[in-house]
């Protein structure tokens, strides 16, 4: 069975501090992907990145980057010198290939602060 | 990526009255369109896959007598939550797969429905 764990249900940080948000996954699945959504206090689900199973290339986008690792399952979201305006609740999400549903994690709330 | 939209953004309705969601795809022809929900604090859960021209696929445990998903055409699906009560209030949210960007989902800005 498919499943998404994010562990940190909140996390608070001081602004320009690095945070790291870990994502693990389960799939039995050889062919998957995996994203990350943000999901600011307006409640619009914003697309961050997807990576497919064969990838495992890390990824840097401006201060976000993240680090896929399939020998522990993982899919972490670092983002680098943190801003309020990061505060949000990012979701991880893992889809098998041609089905395009999502199992969602629950989701990890970040508060940054001033 | 794709813009969706959806309307309203936001709708207070009495017990027992019926509410209609649209969910439209701006720029792109989408075959697959998906409805979810999401409760205060909590994770988006899958309701219902909604394809183009055929009957929408609902995951267990959601009525389809009580969320009627009507997808007629590639650009526009709509969710009717039928004789709604308090415990439908919601944040409804619609997403379309885009098939040009493996397996994406792209989601709508999603309708926050308030029963009283």
């Amino acid at each position: 069975a498919q499943k998404v764990t994010q562990a940190q249900t909140e996390i608070s940080v001081v602004e320009k501090e690095d945070v790291t948000l870990d994502c693990v996954y389960e799939t039995r699945d050889t062919t998957y992907y995996l994203f990350w959504y943000k999901q600011p206090p307006s409640g619009e689900l914003v697309f961050l990145i997807r990576r497919n199973s064969f990838d495992e290339q890390n990824e840097i986008s401006g201060r976000y980057s993240w680090n896929f690792q399939k020998s522990t399952s993982s899919f972490n979201f670092t983002i680098t010198a943190s801003q309020v305006v990061d505060s949000a609740v990012y979701f991880c999400a893992l889809s098998e290939a041609g089905s395009y549903k999502y199992i969602f994690g629950t989701g990890t709330r970040l508060k940054v602060l001033a | 990526g794709a813009v969706v939209s959806q309307h309203p953004s936001w709708v207070i309705c009495k017990s027992g009255t019926s509410v209609k969601i649209e969910c439209r795809s701006l720029d792109f022809q989408a075959t697959t369109m998906f409805w979810y929900r999401q409760f205060p604090k909590q994770s988006l859960m899958l309701m219902a896959t909604s394809n183009e021209g055929s009957k929408a696929t609902y995951e267990q445990g959601v009525e389809k007598d009580k969320f009627l998903i009507n997808h007629a055409s590639l650009t526009l699906s709509t969710l009717t939550v039928t004789s709604a009560h308090p415990e439908d209030s919601s944040f409804y949210i619609c997403s379309l797969a885009s098939g040009r960007e493996e397996e994406t989902q792209y989601f709508g800005p999603g309708t926050r429905l308030l029963v009283l």
